[in-house]
């Protein structure tokens, strides 16, 4: 199956500075990407979509201005989260949509587990 | 919106034995269905997916799922359980986005221990 590869796998910050996450579909092209926040035992909520050359559309309640959303090219999207807080410690997810799968099952990254201090 | 259930945070089952893990759906239209597994600290692998056609749909590692209509059901099954498919199991509906593209919605999970 088609593979997407996010990195880093874990990091950890100090509060006030900012973290880059980065998703790469290695051998499909992904015109949408979707990146999503999952709290411990709960379920993935998903935070933006993003589309290649434009910007992303975010969900209600996602600070758009704390989770910067670049897609600029059809193998890479990134995530990078601003003035990090304590509060935005979670595991993160990508995923991408082969377009030449008919547009149907996405395939998802590893995850990021971010730890802010 | 289209959504999806799942009624069990956990299902325990005896290694060897089958197990179900359940998802009912709440869609307009067709429903485009799919069955994700998340191991600890992973992201999701895919296992499998409806789309139309047979009902019984064979997946990865074994697994399958039953589309239901008239119950608005799509369960996951496998024949045999083994310890290592002890995870998170993840069922989606395929949505409509604001991006104007589909997106997956989740459930919320349900977590399978296959105890030894």
């Amino acid at each position: 199956g088609a593979v997407v590869s996010q990195h880093p796998s874990r990091v950890i910050c100090k509060s006030g500075t900012s973290v880059k996450i980065e998703c790469r579909s290695l051998d499909f092209q992904a015109t949408t990407m979707f990146w999503y926040r999952q709290f411990p035992k709960q379920s993935l909520m998903l935070m933006a979509t993003s589309n290649e050359g434009s910007k992303a559309t975010y969900e209600q309640g996602v600070e758009k201005d704390k989770f910067l959303i670049n897609h600029a090219s059809l193998t890479l999207s990134t995530l990078t989260v601003t003035s990090a807080h304590p509060e935005d410690s979670s595991f993160y997810i990508c995923s991408a949509r082969d377009r030449g799968l008919g547009n149907t099952e996405a395939f998802f990254g590893q995850g990021t587990r971010l730890t802010v201090v | 919106a289209q959504s999806v259930a799942q009624p069990e945070d956990q299902v325990n089952v005896a290694e060897g034995n089958p197990l179900t893990v359940k998802c009912t759906y709440s869609v307009s239209g067709n429903p485009y269905l799919f069955w994700y597994v998340q191991y600890p600290n992973r992201g999701l692998q895919f296992l499998l997916k409806y789309i139309t056609g047979d009902n019984l749909v064979k997946g990865s590692y074994g697994f399958e799922a039953e589309f239901n209509k008239s119950q608005t059901s799509f369960h996951l099954k496998k024949p045999s359980a083994l310890v290592s498919d002890s995870a998170l199991y993840f069922c989606a509906v395929r949505d409509y986005g604001g991006a104007g593209s589909y997106q997956l919605t989740f459930g919320k999970g349900t977590k399978l221990s296959v105890i030894p």
